[in-house]
């Protein structure tokens, strides 16, 4: 496709479950990223792979968030025992390289934890 | 806490009124200031950035002034339209990874016909 790809959409799952959502950038992006939005505020970084490695994997909340990118293109964000305060839209955006000013932004996964 | 602070929270326009919305950041470190516009339902979408070397940028009905010395940024919208109702967010990010950025909280601008 065109622009950054996420599913799903929508997810909703029982506290204490696992959880996968897929980012697809933009064929030739090298960066990407991933960020999380809270209902009613702005979107907080959470981990940059250069690549196929995480370079900044500093906003990740805790040790049951971890995300991977094995072949340098699809990246997988993955979330251990959700709990009810994980429950947010999780964006992805990618960008040609960290160079550069403009990311691109798909539409988000909606994950709510019940 | 909150590395960029963004307000007002919510504006009301008239059509072709000027909203103007405020941004404050403490690092002194930041060097690249965007802002981003997002509709319900999508991803924030780049409108316009500036770096600390100019004072004011302007991209056609879009401007952001800056203040390096009070560490502030704002973006003024210029012949506002109903299509202009969206959720703004300023950012600041630094160095050469321009896209791991700091958001403010959004300011949810509603333009009337």
């Amino acid at each position: 496709g065109a622009g950054v790809s996420q599913t799903p959409s929508n997810k909703v799952t029982e506290k204490g479950k696992y959880v996968e959502l897929r980012c697809d950038p933009i064929s030739g992006h090298t960066a990407l990223y991933w960020y999380r939005q809270s209902l009613g505020q702005g979107p907080e970084f959470l981990i940059y792979f250069q690549g196929t490695g995480a370079a900044d994997d500093s906003g990740l909340p805790n040790d049951r968030f971890f995300a991977v990118r094995p072949e340098g293109s699809v990246s997988t964000l993955k979330i251990q025992r959700t709990e009810r305060g994980d429950s947010a839209v999780y964006l992805c955006a990618s960008s040609p390289g960290t160079w550069s000013d403009t990311i691109y932004f798909g539409e988000g996964s909606w994950l709510t934890v019940v | 806490q909150q590395q960029v602070k963004q307000s007002p929270q919510s504006l009301i326009v008239q059509k072709g009124g000027i909203p103007i919305i405020n941004c404050a950041y403490e690092n002194t470190a930041f060097d690249y200031f965007p802002w981003y516009q997002q509709f319900p339902g999508k991803g924030p979408a780049l409108l316009i950035a500036i770096r600390p070397d100019v004072s004011e940028k302007k991209e056609g009905r879009f401007t952001i002034s800056f203040n390096k010395s009070a560490k502030q940024f704002s973006l003024h919208i210029m012949d506002s339209q109903p299509g202009d109702s969206a959720t703004y967010f300023c950012a600041a990010g630094r160095g050469s990874t321009l896209g791991r950025l700091y958001f403010g909280r959004g300011t949810q601008l509603t333009v009337w016909p």
